[in-house]
């Protein structure tokens, strides 16, 4: 079936350090992929998406790159600050949307 | 867009009561969807519609809950006989179109707690 693995948390890093947020998936098919993004006390957003092999989604600093031959969708960001604290969801979509178990990201100044 | 709207936000219930939560999507959504969503876990589907249609059920969706679209529009999901088991947070979402690459608009969710 359709799943995606994501790199379990918590993650905590220092404000302006390298982040990189692991995520691969099993699909049938050829799916959409997705990061959505969830600040404490509020509901899901998206993040950034890509719909086909070597797309990059990238959004407030973050990005991903749609990696076909690896199955992954990992998630960067060059310097964190302290409001990128939240929990991050790597999803795929083909008739529904299946999302990974999520990671929490606190960054502290 | 005023967002995908959930009511109510939280339900405390005792067990073995009905509850019943609504989602009013982005209009001119054709497709809603349910999830459920427990601490330090991510979304788990329930079940979507297109338009009226329920066109997938996940095998979470026990015989005691039920959903309906009845005109397209908005959506209740209905838990019956509840246990405390079904305590979570259930969320919905739309999405313009069937179009593989839609993202979801989420609702903030309406978190059940059953004593």
């Amino acid at each position: 079936g359709n799943s995606v693995t994501q790199m379990e948390g918590p993650v905590t890093l220092s404000e302006e350090a390298f982040l990189t947020i692991n995520c691969t998936y099993t699909a049938t098919g050829y799916p959409s992929l997705f990061w959505y993004v969830q600040y404490p006390g509020e509901g899901l957003q998206l993040l950034l998406k890509a719909t086909k092999a070597d797309d990059k989604g990238s959004n407030k600093g973050f990005e991903a790159t749609y990696r076909k031959e690896t199955t992954s969708f990992h998630l960067e960001k060059g310097s964190v600050q302290v409001s990128d604290s939240a929990v991050y969801f790597c999803a795929l979509h083909i008739t529904d949307m299946r999302f990974g178990a999520g990671t929490r990201l606190t960054v502290k100044p | 867009d005023t967002g995908v709207s959930q009511d109510p936000r939280h339900k405390i219930t005792k067990r073995g009561q009905n509850v019943t939560f609504r989602c009013d999507p982005i209009s001119e959504h054709n497709r809603l969807y349910w999830y459920r969503q427990t601490l330090g876990q991510g979304p788990e589907f329930l079940t979507y519609f297109q338009n009226e249609a329920q066109l997938e059920k996940s095998r979470l969706l026990s015989d005691r809950f039920s959903a309906e679209r009845p005109k397209g529009s908005f959506s209740t999901l209905e838990i019956q006989r509840t246990e405390q088991g079904d305590s979570a947070m259930y969320l919905c979402a739309s999405s313009p179109r069937g179009e593989y690459n839609s993202p979801l608009h989420f609702g903030n969710g309406t978190r059940l707690t059953v004593t």
